[in-house]
């Protein structure tokens, strides 16, 4: 595909329901990225991957969000029993290689709006 | 302190006129520096990225660093309606895994006709 895609791309879910959310990175890109951004702020970093290999976890709020990309490709991040506070739009973004190359553009998705009721 | 930080705006200009926008960041290892356009209920997208002091020009757009201040700065020349958005200016994380990109608050500009 021509750009990194997102599904869904909203997503309503009661507080406690697990909700998972997918990411398409650009084809061959090494790096893929995780953000999260609240109404009126910037993104905040939640997870990298590079490759298969998730590298940096250090922005998940909580062991409720998990994230995964078993084959280098699709990733998955999984948020369990969801809190209204979980509600932002979650960002993936994908760059062409991995730690080192500062100066590659990081590629965003659409997006994904979670609302938590 | 934020590691990167930005007035929130909005910055009002006029048609036509210069839009000024600044960024401000704490980490003196940063090498380089990007500004995202991101239009309300959209995705960030890149404007331009800099990383030798100075200037530079691309269009309408100019951006300038200053490493002994730790400062960045993008000028939007000839500003016109659909520059109206929030942007972004965005520090990618030297020797973190990946390089992650810690982002400002963004500063929205309002381009009035």
């Amino acid at each position: 595909g021509a750009g990194v895609s997102q599904s869904p791309r909203y997503k309503v879910a009661k507080r406690g329901q697990d909700v998972a959310l997918r990411c398409d990175p650009i084809s061959g890109h090494v790096s893929l990225f995780w953000y999260q951004q609240a109404l009126g702020q910037g993104p905040e970093f939640l997870t990298y991957f590079q490759n298969e290999a998730q590298l940096d976890k250090s922005g998940l709020p909580s062991d409720r969000f998990f994230a995964e990309r078993p084959e280098g490709s699709v990733s998955t991040l999984k948020i369990q029993r969801t809190q209204q506070e979980d509600s932002a739009v979650y960002l993936c973004a994908s760059r062409f290689r991995g730690t080192g190359y500062s100066t590659d553009t990081q590629y965003f998705g659409p997006g994904t709006r979670l609302t938590v009721l | 302190q934020k590691e990167v930080e930005q007035n929130s705006g909005p910055l009002s200009v006029p048609e036509g006129a210069i839009a000024s926008l600044n960024c401000t960041y704490s980490d003196r290892g940063s090498q380089s520096f990007f500004w995202y356009r991101q239009y309300s209920g959209k995705s960030p997208e890149l404007i331009m990225f800099i990383y030798s002091n100075g200037d530079k020009e691309d269009g309408r757009f100019t951006a300038q660093l200053n490493k002994a201040s730790q400062y960045v700065s993008l000028l939007i020349r000839d500003s016109q309606p659909s520059d109206s958005a929030t942007y972004l200016c965005a520090v990618p994380k030297e020797g973190a895994a990946g390089n992650k990109l810690t982002f400002g608050g963004g500063t929205r500009v309002l381009v009035k006709p």
